[in-house]
Formats: C-alpha cells, structure tokens, sequence
C-alpha cells in the first residue's frame, strides 16, 4: 500500500527565502506525482503535475523534481511571498489498477511567509 | 468557466443523526470524486463515479455513507448515522479524464462537525 510522507509539517519563513518542501514516497511504481495548494477554507489547486518518466516541472517561482528511484519529490520556492502561505500537498498515482490507481495524498506542509 | 459547487459549507449535527452533501461538478468533466479530509491529514477518496457508474468505492465505510450520481451530473453523499469520527471536511472533485494524468479540480469543501 503506497504511503507518502511530507516532512516537515510546518515551516516558517521571512519574506524573500527560498526553501524547499519534500516528499516521500514508498511504491516508485507512479504514473504521476502532484503538487497542491490548499488555503484555509478552501479546496485544492493544482500547482504542477510530473509524470514518471519527467525529472521537473517548472511554473513561474515554482520548480518540483522527482526522484521515482530513490521515492522522493521536491518542491521549490524561490523568493518566498506571504502570499504562499498555505499547505501544500503532494499526491501520487499509481500504475496498478482498482485504488492503486487513485491518488494518494500526503499530510501536507504548512507554509507560513512572514512580512 | 464555473468551478465544482459544494453545499452546505458548514454543517453541525449530532451523533447518530444524518447528513447530506451535494456536490455540481464542472460542466462537462465526467468523472466526480468524493475525498474526506480529516483535520491535520491528506484527503483520503471515499468514491470515484465514471458519469453515473461507481469506478472505485473501497474505502467507502458502506455501512453508514452512500452516494450517488444518478444524472451523470450531480451528486449528493449521504452518512447515516454519523459518528464522532465523521467530522471532517468532505471535498468533491471533477475532471475531464478517467484516470491517467487528469487534473483534479476541486470544490471549496462541506465542513462536517459531529458533536
């Protein structure tokens, strides 16, 4: 059964920091990997997708590689806003079928930017 | 283009009794998920629908939760009796893609407490 950790759970920062979140990972089996957002209140939004056979995925301040090898993910900040404040979740697919297939999710990381 | 619609946000009711949630996907997108996100955990899916066909219902607690799809548009969750551990906030999701590398888009979440 996959599991997916995202350590740490909670993360502050000052305004301006690059930083980065991680995440786990335990079956390399994967067909993607995502990265979401989730504001308080609210559902979540989709950061970026990789598949299994990219290595990163880049939108504006926002880079995620993938290690499928070794189960691992990451994703990068740069120039950290207070207006990333926010949990982020990463979930993966599997390549089975039935509910291997779905997405698992992983806790997430509470991201604070301090002005 | 609209987003997925839940309701209630917010719903307080007592052990044993029942509740509904209802959720309008996004006009178009033929697969609807239902996820429960415990507080302080990754959503976890109860119910995946192919426009009104059940794909994947293994982590639904069948014994108290029920859904349907019955137009292939809208949906409703129903739990009855809840208990205690139901509190959580349950997230409907659409997309246009049965499986593979679809992206989600979810809806703002029904807030459930069980006092």
């Amino acid at each position: 059964k996959q599991e997916v950790t995202q350590i740490p759970a909670a993360l502050s920062v000052p305004e301006g920091e690059n930083l980065v979140l991680n995440c786990s990972f335990t079956d390399s089996a994967i067909y993607n990997l995502q990265w979401f957002r989730q504001d308080p209140g609210k559902g979540l939004t989709s950061l970026l997708l990789i598949q299994s056979s990219q290595r990163e995925q880049t939108s504006g301040r926002l880079n995620a590689s993938l290690d499928k090898s070794s189960g691992r993910s990451t994703l990068y900040i740069a120039a950290s806003q207070p207006g990333d404040s926010a949990t982020y979740l990463c979930a993966v697919r599997g390549i089975s079928s039935g509910s291997a297939r779905q997405l698992t999710f992983g806790s997430g990381t509470q991201l604070t930017v301090l002005p | 283009e609209a987003g997925v619609a839940q309701s209630p946000r917010y719903k307080i009711i007592e052990k044993r009794q029942s509740v509904a949630f209802w959720c309008n996907p996004i006009s178009g997108h033929a697969t609807l998920y239902w996820y429960q996100q415990i507080l302080g955990q990754g959503p976890k899916l109860l119910i995946q629908f192919q426009n009104n066909g059940v794909v994947d219902d293994s982590q639904l607690p069948k014994d108290r939760f029920s859904a349907e799809r019955l137009k292939g548009v809208d949906s409703t969750l129903k739990i009855q009796p809840a208990k205690l551990e139901d509190s959580a906030v349950y997230l409907c999701a659409s997309s246009n893609n049965h499986g593979g590398a679809n992206v989600l888009t979810f809806g703002a979440g029904s807030r459930l407490t069980v006092l």
